[in-house]
């Protein structure tokens, strides 16, 4: 989305741990969030991070917001070669979420 | 227990035809939306229903026309389908309004010849 920006591909090691970076514009947003598509599959709601908040984190996956930059990353330890998936950034808008165009991670042995 | 579904998950036919992707959801949302995934993965919200009132109509052709026969239930009737329209169609809802998390259905594949 024009809205939302986000890199296109990363390719990691398995074991590192990828980071996954998305700018966004509506400050007034009240979440942002993390989706992941895998293959021929739908959209998994990986996490979110409410818009006072700075950090976030769940187990692997940490969430990092710079609300003065408005910067999100998601930072996933340990990658595994189940995390090879598309990862969406999303800001809430009124009655509609916009979406960065996706980030495809690839885990490499 | 499916919190999203969709119907059919896929669904070929020919241009012109005429075609509806079913979605229902039992979470006791208020709102839901139809989203469009093309083949570059780009999503792209479509329509937005809260409490069967259309909300949100996203610059979609009027071939596009969405019903919401209950807050449950938001389908989609494609008229006079053309080979653009060919993608993925996402279903989701929310409580209340899109301020609160959006759940999506898994998605149903349209590709029309």
């Amino acid at each position: 989305g024009e809205d939302v920006e986000q890199s296109l591909f990363l390719s990691v090691r398995e074991g590192d741990s990828s980071v996954i970076n998305c700018t966004y514009t509506d400050s007034s947003s009240t979440y942002l969030y993390w989706y992941k598509q895998e293959p021929g599959a739908g959209l998994q709601l990986l996490t979110y991070i409410f818009s006072n908040m700075d950090m976030k984190q769940d187990q692997r996956l940490t969430v990092l917001l710079n609300k003065k930059d408005k910067h999100l990353s998601l930072r996933i330890a340990d990658t595994q070669t189940g995390d090879s998936a598309i990862y969406f950034c999303a800001e809430n808008g009124d009655y509609k979420l916009s979406f960065g165009a996706g980030t495809t991670v690839t885990v490499r042995a | 227990d499916t919190a999203v579904s969709q119907t059919p998950k896929y669904l070929v036919t020919q241009m012109g035809n005429d075609k509806s992707i079913k979605c229902e959801q039992n979470l006791g949302h208020d709102t839901m939306y139809w989203y469009k995934q093309d083949s570059k993965k780009f999503l792209k919200i479509m329509f937005s229903y809260n409490n069967k009132e259309l909300i949100i109509n996203e610059t979609v052709p009027n071939r596009f026309s969405p019903k919401s026969p209950d807050k449950a239930h938001l389908n989609l009737h494609i008229n006079s389908l053309e080979l653009g329209d060919s993608a993925v169609y996402f279903c989701a809802s929310s409580q209340r309004t899109s301020k609160e998390t959006q759940y999506f259905g898994p998605g149903t594949r349209l590709l029309v010849l």
